[in-house]
């Protein structure tokens, strides 16, 4: 069965980087992208971009643009995102989702638990 | 960016009563080449990650209740429960995937609850 799992829940100071990983399995990974989603305590979901398991092509948010990053370690099924000169306002449960498309970002069918990361001074 | 709208922001329905949910986009998300609309629909429950229900804003994922389902075309969609179930209980979410190169797009969801 296809499972994403998501790395632990992290705190962070202002100004730090986080990256979260996650690890997929159940499917063939290079067949399929990786979205990344976050939303915040209470509020909608937020899309924060998309990469190809294929070739790694990426397409981020706008507004992240320059912040964030997205990779992938086809060895080991994994994918990564982080998130650098975090802000108090990036504090947010971050999801992964497996993306049916592989050439461009479309819609996810599987999702990881989430991955709580609270930025605090 | 493509600004998705969701009316009404909650509703409360009766067991056994119908659902209504509107989504509309700022842009049309019907690509003409293929004649599909690039719209997502998911639903969320407290405490766990969304779950996907409808793509190309008509299609039922695998496994979903055929209470679900989803219309439209063009700007505007709307997600139906035909017949609500307590376990319906959740908000629901529209996605755009049309504007890849710009990014993709959440609307802010509905909250639907049992009356």
């Amino acid at each position: 069965q296809v499972q994403l799992v998501q790395s632990g829940a992290e705190v962070k100071k202002p100004g730090a980087s986080v990256k979260v990983s996650c690890k997929a399995s159940g499917y063939t990974f290079t067949s399929y992208g990786i979205s990344w989603v976050r939303q915040a305590p209470g509020q909608g979901l937020e899309w924060m971009g998309w990469i190809s398991a294929y070739n790694g092509n990426t397409n981020y948010a706008q507004k992240l643009q320059g912040r964030v990053t997205m990779t992938t370690d086809t060895s080991t099924s994994t994918a990564y995102m982080e998130l650098r000169s975090l802000r108090s306002d990036d504090t947010a449960v971050y999801y992964c989702a497996r993306d049916r498309g592989v050439a461009v970002a479309t819609w996810d069918d599987y999702w990881g638990q989430g991955t709580l990361v609270t930025v605090s001074s | 960016d493509i600004v998705m709208t969701q009316s009404p922001d909650s509703l409360a329905v009766s067991l056994g009563e119908r659902a209504t949910i509107n989504c509309k986009s700022s842009q049309s998300v019907l690509y003409s080449s293929n004649n599909k609309n690039y719209l997502a629909w998911y639903q969320q429950k407290p405490g766990q990650p969304p779950k996907l229900l409808i793509y190309w804003a008509s299609t039922r994922e695998s496994g979903v209740p055929d209470r679900f389902s989803g219309s439209g075309s063009g700007t505007d969609f709307t997600l139906t429960i035909s017949s609500l179930q307590a376990e319906d209980v959740a908000v629901y979410y529209c996605q755009q995937y049309y504007s890849t190169p710009l990014g993709l797009t959440f609307g802010p969801g509905t909250k639907v609850d049992i009356k």
